[in-house]
């Protein structure tokens, strides 16, 4: 098992320029993630997916968009780069749990270093 | 919005010597989590405790849940080079979307040989 994977690993953007980060997992979970971690920040929720087919916004929505293309696959969009963006970017993953009110154990993929200029 | 903070935020320390890593909040969790991530890496999950008041040991390290569930410790015993790395704490909420956490700050921890 690969886990979660991540593409692409490093990216410099220009400011206005798009581009879209990459997620998928093989653990078969139900549930997916977007974080952005800065210094002294921890981890950030951008958005996340509880299940296939819906998307939610976290803590830090704004200027990205989110698409669940099937039950691996999560990406995140940049649409127009803008400096305050270069981060760190991990996706997650976490298998819903038997019972109600269960534990989200989640897993993380390597992270993409992005840098606006 | 819960928050959950990390103390201290930078831990420089002599591999040998003892520690303990503190996340603390205002808010009460269904249940806490401990991560830990090494340069270039994504965060590995170390455990998750549930129960407030429970102890759980992962060999050197143990790791507590406050009575009140709104608070956490990590103590490492006997500290060594490869303990070296970012340590996150995570709670989560009561709320009906429960696949959502709040990670600390977390806290940088150096152990020199």
């Amino acid at each position: 098992n690969a886990g979660v994977t991540q593409t692409p690993k490093f990216q410099v953007l220009k400011t206005g320029q798009s581009m879209t980060l990459q997620c998928a997992q093989d653990m078969n979970h139900n549930s997916m993630y977007w974080y952005r971690q800065d210094p002294g920040m921890g981890l950030r929720l951008i958005y996340y997916s509880a299940s296939e087919g819906t998307t939610d916004k976290g803590e830090v929505p704004n200027g990205y968009n989110v698409s669940r293309l099937n039950k691996r696959e999560f990406s995140l969009r940049l649409e127009s780069a803008a400096p305050s963006q270069t981060s760190v970017y991990f996706c997650a993953s976490s298998r819903v749990p038997v019972l109600a009110g269960g534990i989200y154990e989640q897993y993380f993929g390597p992270g993409t270093r992005l840098t606006v200029t | 919005t819960q928050l959950l903070e990390q103390s201290p935020q930078f831990l420089s320390i002599q591999e040998g010597e003892n520690l303990t890593v503190y996340c603390n909040s205002s808010s009460v969790f269904s249940s806490l989590q401990w991560y830990r991530q090494e340069p270039g890496e994504g965060p590995v999950l170390l455990v998750t405790v549930v129960t407030g008041g429970e102890v759980k040991k992962l060999k050197r390290l143990t790791f507590q849940f406050g009575d009140a569930r709104k608070d956490s410790s990590l103590h490492i015993t006997a500290a060594q080079p490869g303990d070296t790395g970012l340590y996150l704490c995570a709670g989560a909420g009561w709320e009906t979307s429960g696949s959502r956490l709040t990670f600390g700050e977390g806290t940088q921890l150096t152990v020199n040989p």
